[in-house]
């Protein structure tokens, strides 16, 4: 069983420049999260899936920021004209619906780190 | 505004105490609390989890929830120098927020030999 997978591990871009980052969950894991966090804090919600259905945003999600999972498997968050506050660790999570009483454990990856220059 | 709030420490201890860390969370329709471990620079790995009120032990971690309180908190027995790290309080959302979670900003231990 493996755990949840993130690439790229870290990301060096120029502000302005757009970004994606790619999560493929554990494998019988219906849902699947994005959160952010920054130094000092802990992970801010922004989003998660249901198979392929997004059934939450937070406000967090500006405009630039865009989720997907198109087919239910992986997702992808894309980041537009990137901004030095993007600057954080961005995290996925899995977590599976079967037991059929919510919430359900979530499990993270490694996280990508995104630097902004 | 759901809010997770956690001592952010640091706390010290001596190899082999207890060593207790405390969470405050202010949804009453939150159902669901968990505890995450976060070495430095690293995610975070889910420890414990705990849904109804009381205790809840595994090895040597125990988590403790009361819901009137709002207030759960992790016990770690024996603590141990690789016990070292950030301990992350997490509450589920609750109502339409269900499938989130809220974190506290974390607490940090150290565990000295």
């Amino acid at each position: 069983d493996t755990g949840v997978s993130q690439d790229p591990r870290h990301k060096i871009t120029k502000r302005g420049q757009n970004v994606t980052f790619r999560c493929d969950p554990i494998s019988e894991h219906n849902r699947l999260y994005w959160y952010r966090q920054t130094l000092g804090q802990g992970p801010e919600f922004l989003t998660y899936f249901q198979n392929e259905a997004q059934l939450e945003k937070s406000r967090l999600l500006s405009d630039r920021f865009s989720a997907e999972r198109p087919k239910g498997s992986f997702s992808t968050l894309e980041i537009q004209r990137t901004e030095q506050g993007d600057s954080a660790m961005y995290l996925c999570a899995s977590s599976s619906t079967y037991n059929g009483q919510e919430p359900y454990e979530q499990y993270f990856g490694p996280g990508t780190r995104l630097t902004v220059t | 505004q759901k809010e997770v709030e956690q001592n952010s420490g640091p706390l010290s201890v001596p190899e082999g105490a207890i060593a207790s860390l405390n969470c405050t969370y202010s949804d009453r329709g939150s159902q669901s609390f968990f505890w995450y471990r976060q070495y430095s620079g690293k995610s975070p790995e889910l420890i414990m989890f705990i849904y109804s009120n009381g205790d809840k032990e595994d090895g040597r971690f125990t988590a403790q929830l009361n819901k009137a309180s709002q207030y759960v908190s992790l016990l770690i027995r024996d603590s141990q120098p690789s016990d070292s790290a950030t301990y992350l309080c997490a509450v589920n959302g609750g109502g339409s927020t269900l499938g989130r979670l809220y974190f506290g900003r974390g607490t940090q231990l150290t565990v000295w030999p």
